[in-house]
């Protein structure tokens, strides 16, 4: 079983300041998304990483690949309020037998207060 | 809106009744994707589709579950004898063939178990 490992499952900060999420496997993933679900409805995607070592920045969010393909982390800088949701990660495979198919990380619930 | 749509929305049904879901997936996309997903947990993958083939299910789907794509496009999901722990969001989601294709999701059935 690959298991993405994601913390923290909780995270409560004040608008500006920064964060950091973390997603961490034992295995290895051909790619990685991370995707931002608010409530009632799915989640929406963010980005794709799939180069080892790969850094992706999306206005304040910075997303970046670990060189084993192992882990991810999103950074976000001057958090706002707008930012509040629960953010997933989610590794895939391209070959083999598992066709793409996603795992999901627990997600992290991110408040940011005004 | 071409994006993924699932119906209904959502849905709430005794406990022994049976369910049936649908979704129609980004027109020119032929992997379609179930998956299941409980309150504060990320989605669990149940099943996949490449055109009207069901290549992958996962152990989550029970005997009670059954899911189709009959003509390669949308696909229903059926629950048959309904259980209090079937209660979750169903969410859907599609993507083109071909190596690391991000999944793009729709919003979801929510289904509630009396």
């Amino acid at each position: 079983t690959q298991l993405l490992e994601q913390s923290p499952q909780f995270l409560s900060i004040q608008e500006g300041e920064n964060l950091t999420v973390y997603c961490n496997s034992s295995s290895v993933f051909s790619s990685l998304q991370w995707y931002r679900q608010e409530p009632g409805e799915g989640p929406v995607l963010l980005v794709t990483v799939v180069t080892g070592g790969e850094v992706k920045k999306l206005k304040r969010l910075t997303f970046q690949f670990g060189d084993a393909r192992k882990d991810s982390s999103l950074h976000i800088t001057a958090a706002q309020p707008g930012d509040t949701g629960l953010y997933l990660c989610a590794g895939s495979h391209a070959g083999g037998t598992s066709y793409g198919k996603l795992t999901f990380g627990q997600g992290t619930i991110l408040t940011v207060h005004p | 809106d071409t994006g993924v749509s699932q119906n209904p929305r959502h849905k709430i049904t005794k406990r022994g009744q049976n369910v049936t879901f649908r979704c129609d997936p980004i027109s020119e996309h032929n992997r379609l994707y179930w998956y299941r997903q409980t309150l504060g947990q990320g989605p669990e993958f149940l099943t996949y589709f490449q055109n009207e083939a069901q290549l992958e299910k996962s152990r989550l789907l029970s005997d009670r579950f059954s899911a189709e794509r009959p003509k390669g496009s949308f696909s229903t999901l059926e629950i048959q004898r309904t259980e209090q722990g079937d209660s979750a969001m169903y969410l859907c989601a599609s993507s083109p063939q071909g190596g690391d294709q991000p999944q793009h999701f729709g919003d979801g059935t929510r289904l509630s178990i009396l």
